[in-house]
């Protein structure tokens, strides 16, 4: 079956550490994949985005790796902040499939001061 | 901010009863999509809207209705509400059908007793 998921639920950092957040994905066909950032009470907010044809795409302070031989997508975050304090979704999205977003369940990431 | 907002920001309603959820696009974008978030999960494709016809549906049952309008802003429709139907609901807009990345608003919370 299809799904996108994350290794682990909840990370803890310490300021100023980076952060690691990893992502497994099943389906082979997806060819595009996207990080979300949800603080609490809002919506999800676009991140950084990679085609299935690259493996690395950097953003400020962020960067993201596919690695599609195992179905991996990890984002990396640089020098974590107070303000990175959220949970991370991945997803992905198959233009076959009708453009439509796959997301895991998610990724609370804490920042320690 | 992403320019899609969502009205209204938080509604009660009980069981049986209908509700309608609406959403302005970003300017210039022809593509929303209806996702449902439940406590703690991912969101889940419900549907999307692509000049003003339905592009693709997810697992939800035909009581999950919805509009475009000409304007492309867009509704959501849910009839004979169930208690499981208390959930985050979010609207995201893309520039066209074939552009991948989906901007969120910021989510109508709709409780269901």
């Amino acid at each position: 079956g299809e799904s996108v998921g994350l290794h682990l639920p909840t990370l803890s950092v310490q300021e100023g550490d980076n952060s690691i957040i990893n992502c497994a994905y099943s389906n082979s066909a997806s060819d595009y994949f996207i990080w979300y950032k949800q603080e609490s009470g809002k919506g999800p907010q676009f991140i950084i985005d990679i085609r299935s044809n690259m493996d690395k795409r950097q953003g400020q302070r962020v960067t993201v790796l596919l690695n599609k031989t195992v179905k991996h997508l990890s984002l990396q975050i640089a020098a974590t902040q107070p303000g990175d304090s959220a949970v991370y979704f991945c997803a992905e999205n198959k233009k076959a499939a009708g453009n439509k977003l796959t997301f895991g369940g998610g990724t609370r990431v804490l920042v320690k001061p | 901010e992403t320019g899609v907002t969502q009205s209204p920001t938080h509604l009660i309603k009980t069981r049986g009863q209908q509700v309608t959820l609406r959403c302005s696009s970003q300017s210039g974008h022809n593509t929303v999509s209806w996702y449902q978030q439940a406590l703690g999960q991912g969101p889940q494709f419900i549907f999307q809207y692509y000049r003003e016809e339905e592009n693709g549906r997810g697992n939800f049952p035909p009581r999950f209705s919805g509009l475009q309008f000409p304007n492309y802003s867009s509704e959501l429709n849910v009839n004979a509400l169930e208690l499981d139907d208390s959930a985050l609901y979010l609207c995201a807009s893309s520039l066209s059908l074939h552009q991948e990345t989906q901007y969120f608003g910021p989510g109508t919370r709709l409780l269901v007793l």
